[in-house]
């Protein structure tokens, strides 16, 4: 059965203080991983595609990178604006679905 | 360029009451989709629609029906309403349905009573 699983579910960091956010994947053949980062009472805002393992993708304090068997979201010196949840989704490569993960929740303190 | 924009914003409904959600999308994308967001689940896919007159289920399609009127709009229909239905609905859209990537609209959170 194809899973996401996000870790951790919650996740406070003083402004300043660096991370990660994993995301581990079970799926029948990865055809692409996806980050999103969603705000209280908006939509998903997508981040990055990772395709292949060994793939990074960076803008600005994050980066993502991309194994065989989970995906990290890197966050160098947090800054209070970067609170929010992040989520993972998967496609795998037989059936059109993403699935996504329940995410991580971010919270940065000035 | 609105990208993806949903209507309505909220709605109470009450048990067996119907209603369609409206999605409709302008960057030409050719492949559009339905989730439900509840706590602890995640981003569960309702259904969705590869192309133009096509549509097919995702996870959890049961109670509801869609409609892809045509390349820009894609509506979810509630025929009579459970309180298991509560929930908040997205809909995005993507160039195609494979390794693109897809486009949130700003959500629909319906409360059935």
């Amino acid at each position: 059965e194809d899973q996401v699983t996000q870790s951790p579910e919650a996740l406070r960091l003083q402004e300043g203080e660096s991370s990660s956010l994993n995301c581990s994947y079970t799926v029948s053949g990865l055809r692409g991983l996806f980050w999103y980062r969603q705000d209280p009472g908006k939509g998903p805002e997508f981040l990055f595609t990772l395709y292949s393992a060994g793939e990074e993708k960076e803008k600005e304090r994050l980066k993502a990178t991309l194994t065989k068997k989970e995906s990290f979201l890197h966050i160098t010196a947090p800054k209070p604006e970067d609170s929010a949840t992040y989520l993972c989704a998967v496609q795998a490569r037989t059936g059109n679905q993403f699935y996504f993960g329940t995410g991580t929740s971010l919270t940065v303190i000035p | 360029n609105a990208g993806v924009t949903q209507t309505p914003k909220f709605q109470v409904l009450k048990t067996g009451q119907s209603m369609t959600l409206q999605c409709a999308q302008d960057m030409n994308h050719n492949s559009m989709y339905w989730y439900r967001q509840d706590p602890g689940m995640g981003l569960r896919l309702i259904y969705y629609s590869a192309s133009e007159g096509t549509t097919d289920k995702g996870e959890v399609p049961n109670g509801y029906n869609v409609s892809r009127l045509n390349k820009r709009e894609f509506s979810l229909r509630l025929e009579s309403a459970a309180p298991s239905q509560t929930s908040v609905y997205f809909c995005a859209s993507s160039r195609q349905v494979n390794q693109e990537t897809q486009y949130f609209g700003p959500g629909t959170r319906l409360l059935v009573l």
